[in-house]
């Protein structure tokens, strides 16, 4: 069964630092992973997907099918980078996701 | 600009009681999602539908049932709530890629 694991629920992390927000899956098919964020008061937004390899806000993110991670990382953190992070697996042509259980990001200045 | 709409931010209702949450979007959007988010437990689907009338089982159907008469709306049905569906009710439409969610209902049942 297709699967998402976040390991960490809280990271936090000083302003300046680097974070690394690990994710891990497992898939018998071919993956397509995203990183949505979810800010204070706000709505659960799209942050990247691996298949347009971009970085958005400093934060990258690379697929790695030999260790079924995909990890996000960002080496500078900001105090606006504090949110909810998950992690999100596609499981069918419908568009479905798998949802990690989420990583809460504290920047602290 | 992008638009999902959810009928309310807060609700509160009594154990027994049948609860309507609406979700509406304005994308054209074929693909609809009812999720439940809860500390620890990220978010999980609840159903789905893929087009007008057309519904799918998520992970944890049980005790919700979903409507969809038109294309812009998907309705998520509580037939009698229970304490512990008290949680943060998300909608999302996609096309064929990314999911846009709405602000979220937070309901809570005594």
């Amino acid at each position: 069964a297709q699967r998402v694991t976040q390991p960490e629920k809280l990271l936090s992390v000083f302003k300046g630092a680097p974070v690394e927000l690990k994710c891990n899956y497992s898939y018998s098919g071919s993956p397509e992973l995203f990183w949505y964020v979810q800010y204070s008061r706000q709505r659960l937004q799209l942050l990247l997907r691996h298949i347009s390899r971009e970085s958005i806000k400093g934060f990258t993110a690379d697929l790695n099918k030999g260790e079924t991670s995909f990890h996000l990382k960002k080496p500078f953190a900001q105090e606006e980078d504090s949110a909810m992070y998950y992690c999100a697996l596609r499981i069918d042509s419908w568009g479905k996701l798998q949802f990690g259980a989420g990583t809460q990001v504290v920047v602290t200045p | 600009d992008v638009k999902v709409t959810q009928s309310s931010r807060y609700l509160v209702k009594r154990t027994g009681e049948k609860v309507f949450l609406e979700c509406v979007q304005d994308m054209d959007h074929e693909n609809m999602f009812w999720y439940r988010q809860d500390p620890g437990l990220g978010l999980r689907l609840i159903y789905f539908s893929y087009d007008v009338k057309m519904k799918e089982k998520g992970d944890i159907p049980e005790g919700y049932s979903v409507s969809r008469e038109k294309k812009e709306r998907f309705s998520l049905i509580l037939e009698s709530a229970s304490t512990n569906q008290t949680s943060m009710y998300l909608c999302a439409s996609s096309g064929q890629d990314e999911q846009f969610f709405g602000p979220g209902t937070r309901l809570t049942v005594l």
